[in-house]
């Protein structure tokens, strides 16, 4: 069974630039949600995506943004990077809606921005 | 609104001590909570939830949770704690079709 994985797993932007981080979500999972952690805070929900669809949005700004592709892995994008951005992207994967049991995280890409 | 507030940024135990967590939760539903740990460098790994039934659930590693609804609370136990279990501990909770919302969590330091 392949884990959730991650790329990259670190990365430094400058302000204004935009950045694409993806997830390859765990065999069988269809739900992919995305988390941020800044230093010393625990993660907070952007958003999630159901097949496709996203399916519930966290206190986040539009220029945060997401895709889910048929085979369930996911891209998060966040555009117009500001220096409050850096923190550690988690993306978690579960079987699905009804089932709000174990999220399956990967290890994160650390976002650095200057 | 929801919300879990683990009191405690940090606790500091000596190897082989007992070992309590505090989370209490604020949650309109009856919730869905979970305790998850995550080591320097690494995601977040389930250590246990709580569904429903039993109000003491076991988890990995040798922890365990209760459920107190009354009190609005899952603390994490661990009987005797090893060097090796010196990370970061998340509650959190949800509820089926809902988001999972994560504490802040609480840093364990393990002395020799």
């Amino acid at each position: 069974e392949t884990g959730v994985t991650q790329s990259p797993t670190h990365l430094i932007k400058t302000r204004g630039q935009q950045v694409t981080l993806r997830c390859s979500s765990q065999s069988g999972h269809n739900t992919v949600s995305w988390y941020q952690q800044a230093l010393g805070q625990g993660p907070q929900f952007i958003f999630q995506y159901y097949r496709e669809e996203e399916n519930g949005r966290g206190n986040f700004p539009p220029r945060f943004s997401g895709l889910q592709f048929p085979n369930y892995s996911s891209e998060l994008n966040v555009n117009a990077l500001e220096l409050d951005d850096s923190a550690l992207y988690l993306c978690a994967s579960s079987a699905g809606l009804d089932y709000t049991g174990e999220l399956f995280f990967g290890e994160g890409s650390r976002l650095t921005v200057l | 609104a929801q919300s879990v507030t683990q009191p405690d940024i940090h606790i500091t135990v000596s190897e082989g001590a007992s070992l309590e967590l505090r989370c209490n939760y604020s949650y309109g539903a009856t919730p869905y909570l979970f305790w998850y740990v995550q080591s320097p460098g690494q995601g977040l790994q389930l250590l246990l939830k709580y569904f429903s039934g039993d109000t003491l659930v076991q988890g990995i590693k040798g922890f365990e949770a209760e459920f107190k609804r009354s009190q609005s609370s899952f603390n994490l136990r661990k009987p005797s704690v090893h060097w090796s279990d010196a990370a970061e501990y998340f509650c959190a909770v949800g509820a089926p079709h809902d988001k999972i919302i994560f504490g802040k969590g609480t840093r364990l330091h393990i002395l020799p």
